[in-house]
């Protein structure tokens, strides 16, 4: 089983639409999240931390629930710039804080 | 924009040829990463670097070595290239706090013939 797992869609949605994503990790040493970018053929650039108590940057929510080890990234009013794949992020304490990537979602936004 | 910084950013090469895959950032970070990826697939760690004269392998078996002289340069080598060494090789850097978000140079992408 992998550390940190996603649904590796492709989600396809109209514009506009609002979009959820969902990353589980099974280490309870985790440290710190983030979420990823990473358009075709680019590198992953970092589109957000997370933060235990939530966070929201414009369009993009995202929320940590340590309990059920679960991390979400929320879209609304998605645009076709959006289109990417996102990758779930966590670093474990005992793992020398290294990032352990997700195998990402990817996004397709359609007009 | 992150400083990080790698070339070639394409490479076309015949088997058996020795190639360097070259990384520097000018942040100032102890920390980096060589990661591969093929098209459309998860990023594999195959090696990382906690500071000048550290390294060690990652998660993913790799048959490319590195090393680390200086703070902003991880070069990558690979000593006798093969079709199966084909992929983007990305490299990486972070501030030395634990946990820290990574920034990625603009990758390599290698196609050995």
């Amino acid at each position: 089983r992998k550390e940190v797992e996603q649904d590796p869609g492709p989600f396809n949605v109209p514009e506009g639409a609002t979009v959820a994503f969902n990353c589980t990790y099974s280490n309870s040493a985790s440290q710190s999240f983030f979420w990823y970018r990473q358009d075709c053929r680019k590198e992953p650039k970092l589109l957000m931390s997370v933060y235990s108590s939530g966070n929201e940057d414009g369009r993009f929510t995202a929320q940590l629930n340590r309990a059920s080890q679960y991390i979400s990234l929320l879209i609304r009013d998605s645009k076709l710039s959006d289109s990417a794949t996102y990758l779930c992020v966590v670093t474990f304490s005992d793992q020398g804080g290294k990032l352990i990537f997700g195998q990402g979602t990817e996004l397709s936004v359609k007009p | 924009e992150a400083d990080i910084y790698q070339t070639p950013r394409y490479l076309v090469i015949g088997t058996g040829k020795k190639i360097t895959l070259e990384c520097s950032q000018t942040m100032g970070h102890d920390k980096m990463y060589w990661y591969q990826q093929d098209p459309g697939m998860e990023l594999h760690l195959i090696h990382y670097s906690y500071g000048v004269n550290s390294t060690e392998k990652g998660d993913l078996s790799s048959e490319s070595t590195v090393s680390r002289i200086r703070t902003e340069h991880f070069p990558l080598t690979l000593e006798s290239a093969r079709p199966s060494h084909t992929s983007q090789y990305l490299c990486a850097s972070s501030a030395p706090e634990r946990g820290t978000s990574q920034y990625f140079g603009p990758g390599t992408r290698l196609l050995v013939l």
